[in-house]
């Protein structure tokens, strides 16, 4: 069971947009912190993809945007490509467990 | 070019010890805290433990406290890991990744990773 909880799967078509939620509670997410999203693409290792909720380190693709309401993170990919099929994994920081992270989505490209 | 390069894992039976190092090179290795994150097959992420850049301060998850020792030599741009009372459920790829920063903590994120060790434990 992870401390944030992300849906298994997600997929869409190619060009569509698709979302990816991460929801946590008042002692992670919901105290302000941070939420950062990994990209895990088959057989590699995981790649920093937004971090400090909605930031895209250099050579992300625009289409990758992220955002934080309370409780709650979302990742959001438009323009879906067929290399966008990846494991994808959110991160926060909790006041008693330290860094913790979210189950993991599976992006299907259709 | 940032590179993290792991090394040391393989078989250990149960109740075994192995050390894991993490070779960094193409950025300044003494200002970076550092981390362990594992990954079981086929399932998520788990951090392990963080060392901020001076060795000061470390911070281990529950599951391996009293049994893994962070550690890093900034002479030799090296992270470690030690890892004792092996058992079953320690099986799992095991990431070092760098903080963004000197010190871990609420602003920790894993700027970069390396490329992975398997560590297998079974009798």
């Amino acid at each position: 069971q992870s401390v944030l909880t992300q849906p298994p799967s997600v997929s869409g078509a190619p060009g569509q947009r698709v979302t990816i939620s991460c929801i946590g509670s008042s002692s992670n997410t919901g105290a302000g912190y941070d939420v950062h999203w990994y990209q895990q693409l088959p057989g590699t290792a995981p790649k920093l993809l937004i971090y400090g909720n909605t930031h895209r380190p250099s050579g992300v693709p625009e289409r990758f945007s992220g955002s934080k309401s309370g409780t709650s993170a979302s990742l959001a990919i438009t323009g879906l490509q067929a290399e966008d099929e990846a494991h994808y994994f959110c991160q926060s920081y909790d006041r008693s467990l330290s860094v913790v992270f979210g189950g993991g989505t599976k992006l299907t490209v259709l | 070019e940032v590179q993290l390069v792991e090394s040391g894992g393989g078989l250990v039976k149960p109740g075994g010890s192995l050390r894991l190092s993490c070779a960094a090179s193409g950025f300044a290795f003494n200002n970076y805290a550092m981390n362990w994150v594992r990954q079981a097959a086929g399932k998520g992420l788990e951090w392990l433990s963080s060392i901020s850049a001076s060795s000061s301060f470390t911070d281990y998850a529950t599951s391996v406290r009293g049994r893994f020792t962070i550690s890093r030599d900034n002479a030799k741009n090296s992270l470690y890991l030690q890892m004792n009372s092996l058992r079953a459920e320690d099986t799992a790829l095991y990431y070092c990744a760098r903080d963004p920063g000197g010190y871990y903590g609420s602003g920790t994120y894993l700027q970069y990773w390396g490329q992975g060790i398997l560590v297998t434990v079974s009798s």
